[in-house]
């Protein structure tokens, strides 16, 4: 019972390289999400999906790109990397407040994946 | 302006004490209000929603609208209880996106 899977769990990178971050849900969720957690900021959204083929910019999109080609699969990327990306990268799954028999609120309980520990140097 | 206030960075308390991590939001509409949490090593899990007024693992919360507050509290806190928590809202666009809090620490001492 994998649920919510992110690859890889540590990377380093210098200024300037790019990377994809690859999630994969096994829970047929229709949304997936990509946060960010720095000390003292908590969680925040950089990019997010409803649905296979859509994406949306979250709260801090900027020096991101993602894509959902995939319903399973949500994947984030860095283009040019820079140290004030180094960061704990966290992707998420739910479902859709319009799945069938989940009451509303009952379906946004979001599932995460277990980090990756990204350092830009 | 949406936002979820944590003012604690850490708290710390001894085995057997009664816990509450504060948590204030703001928000326009009516919320959904969760609570999550990450234990040492694991990943980001929910520990309870405001919406299902259930309590799990002895913790409660309950949803304030006058005073925006959705507090969590354990009348008697255990070390295992010690790890991360976020408060974290969710608005009314259906997307299922989270405000988190910046986060409390609770290092519950022997």
């Amino acid at each position: 019972n994998a649920g919510v899977t992110q690859t890889p769990k540590f990377r380093v990178l210098k200024t300037g390289q790019s990377m994809t971050l690859l999630c994969a849900q096994d829970m047929n969720h229709e949304y997936m999400y990509w946060y960010r957690q720095d000390p003292g900021m908590g969680l925040r959204l950089i990019h997010y999906s409803v649905g296979e083929g859509t994406t949306a910019k979250g709260e801090v999109p900027d020096g991101y790109n993602v894509s959902r080609l995939k319903k399973q699969n949500f994947l984030l990327g860095l283009e040019s990397a820079a140290p004030s990306q180094t960061s704990v990268y966290f992707c998420a799954s739910s479902y859709s407040p319009s799945t069938p028999n989940q009451g509303r609120g009952m379906n946004t309980e979001a599932f995460f994946g277990q980090g990756t520990r990204l350092t830009v140097v | 302006a949406q936002r979820v206030t944590q003012p604690e960075k850490l708290l710390s308390v001894f085995k057997g004490a009664p816990v509450e991590l504060k948590c204030n939001y703001s928000y326009s509409g009516s919320p959904e209000l969760f609570w999550y949490v990450q234990y040492s090593r694991q990943r980001l899990q929910l520990l309870l929603r405001h919406i299902s007024r259930e309590s799990i693992k002895g913790f409660t919360a309950d949803l304030n609208k006058g005073e925006t507050s959705f507090h969590l509290k354990k009348p008697f806190a255990q070390e295992e209880d010690s790890a991360m928590y976020y408060c974290a809202l969710s608005g009314l666009s259906n997307t299922g996106k989270l405000i988190f809090g910046q986060g409390t620490t609770l290092q519950v001492k022997p």
